[in-house]
């Protein structure tokens, strides 16, 4: 079975200021983990995934996230926030075996960025 | 390219009314997925298809049936509508392999009330 905690249903930050979304996982064989973006009234985009190569991944719009086996963590952050950051932030694990690829979600971060 | 296209974006059913959501993929994927978001609880999977022909249930497949007769569409059928199945519905396709490492398209959702 695998699971997805993100800490924090709702974040805000300064413009300017350090973004960090917390993800912890649960998974019994190596996961996939990723982190989508959802802007209102649109579907999920991918901002990056983690596939057991690097542990630091980047992203799209300057986001980055780090792998931690020993935590369990896939912590989401961005230097620097932009208004244009302000959605809902999504962490999701694969660990499924061939023909059972699922995601399993966790209940978002809403981040919003204050002027 | 259009991606993943839901119809309708809207709609709103009586109790008891039955409805069809059409998810159509241009990308020639192998798996396409049903989820439903509800307030604070994130996307849980209704139903998936891992390729033409068959279908598999979610973590919350009761009150609706799916299927998958050709490669790009994927239905999902609510036979006697519920207002607890009042939500936003997103569809989703990925490539299939022997890793779970593919992300997953999404949709811009179906937002339906149930009076």
């Amino acid at each position: 079975a695998q699971s997805v905690t993100q800490l924090g249903s709702h974040v805000s930050v300064s413009e300017g200021a350090l973004v960090l979304l917390r993800c912890n996982y649960s998974s019994s064989v190596p996961p996939y983990l990723f982190w989508y973006v959802q802007y209102p009234n649109q579907g999920l985009q991918l901002l990056l995934k983690y596939t057991s190569a690097a542990t630091l991944v980047k992203g799209i719009n300057g986001f980055e996230a780090e792998f931690k086996k020993s935590e369990t963590s896939f912590h989401l952050t961005k230097p620097s926030a932009h208004m244009s950051d302000a959605a809902e932030y999504f962490c999701a694990v694969s660990a499924g075996d061939f023909g059972n690829e699922k995601l399993t979600f966790g209940t978002g971060t809403r981040l919003t960025i204050i002027p | 390219n259009a991606g993943v296209t839901q119809t309708p974006k809207f709609r709103v059913l009586k109790t008891g009314q039955s409805m069809t959501l059409l998810c159509a993929q241009d990308m020639n994927h192998e798996y396409m997925y049903w989820y439903r978001q509800d307030p604070g609880m994130g996307l849980r999977l209704i139903h998936y298809s891992v390729g033409e022909g068959t279908t598999a249930k979610g973590e919350v497949p009761d009150g609706y049936n799916v299927s998958r007769l050709k490669k790009q569409n994927f239905l999902l059928g609510l036979e006697s509508a519920a207002p607890s199945q009042t939500s936003v519905y997103f569809c989703a396709s990925s490539y299939s392999g022997l890793d779970s490492n593919q992300p997953q398209h999404f949709g811009d959702g179906t937002r339906l009330s149930i009076l």
